[in-house]
């Protein structure tokens, strides 16, 4: 019963190449986002997703995209993949009515790209 | 431009030590603060937050203190152990307790944390 899964948990690919990784949460929560850890271990957020608003950081290139079949799913598609894309890509979610403002976070994904 | 600043980068403690791992922010638009917690190969998970309007928060063995005027927080793990070796992010967001829709955290860099049995 994980609150927030993502896959895979590996990703090895090359340089060029199209992917994408899925990110369920079963929380019931409203918010679902990407965040980007580098080899130094440094979060940044990419995107942040709900019903009514997509925001995407202005540092992202436009090879990442969102896509969001429903509530529940917020899927990350790269396109022609570059080596500098190399890194741990986590989801999260949150609620904000909740009373418990906190993100829950995915075991991550690592992409790696050669 | 990197708005919560974090230090120090790692940190090595006995077993019941306290380590303290400290944080300052720029944004006074800032109304929400969080610690988690990130073991190898997981996921961050949420430790303990904090609002502005509060000076210190205590859950178990960890303790936010947190001072607006000087735009600075910090954790305390009381009685740390070795289970609590972990790369720790403390993190920040505006407009978590009013509006709509998403919010987003900003990260500090992280610190690790090594309790030495």
């Amino acid at each position: 019963d994980t609150a927030v899964s993502q896959t895979p948990k590996y990703l090895v690919t090359q340089m060029g190449n199209d992917k994408s990784i899925k990110c369920e949460q079963n929380l019931g929560h409203d918010t679902m986002y990407w965040y980007k850890q580098d080899s130094k271990k440094f979060l940044k957020i990419m995107f942040s997703y709900n019903n009514k608003e997509l925001i995407i950081n202005e540092t992202v290139p436009n090879r990442f995209s969102p896509k969001s079949p429903d509530k529940a799913h917020l899927n990350l598609h790269i396109n022609s993949l570059e080596l500098g894309d190399s890194a741990v890509y986590f989801c999260a979610s949150s609620q904000r009515d909740r009373g418990n403002y906190g993100y829950t976070f995915g075991s991550g994904t690592r992409l790696t790209v050669v | 431009q990197q708005q919560v600043k974090q230090s120090p980068q790692s940190l090595i403690v006995q077993k019941g030590g306290i380590p303290i791992i400290n944080c300052a922010y720029e944004n006074t638009a800032f109304d929400y603060f969080p610690w988690y917690q990130q073991f190898p190969g997981k996921g961050p998970a949420l430790l303990i937050a904090i609002r502005p309007d509060v000076s210190e928060k205590k859950e178990g063995r960890f303790t936010i203190s947190f001072n607006k005027s000087a735009k600075q927080f910090s954790l305390h793990i009381m009685d740390s152990q070795p289970g609590d070796s972990a790369t720790y992010f403390c993190a920040a967001s505006m407009g978590v307790y009013s509006g709509a829709g998403s919010y987003q955290l900003t990260f500090g860099k992280g610190t690790k944390l090594s309790v030495i049995p």
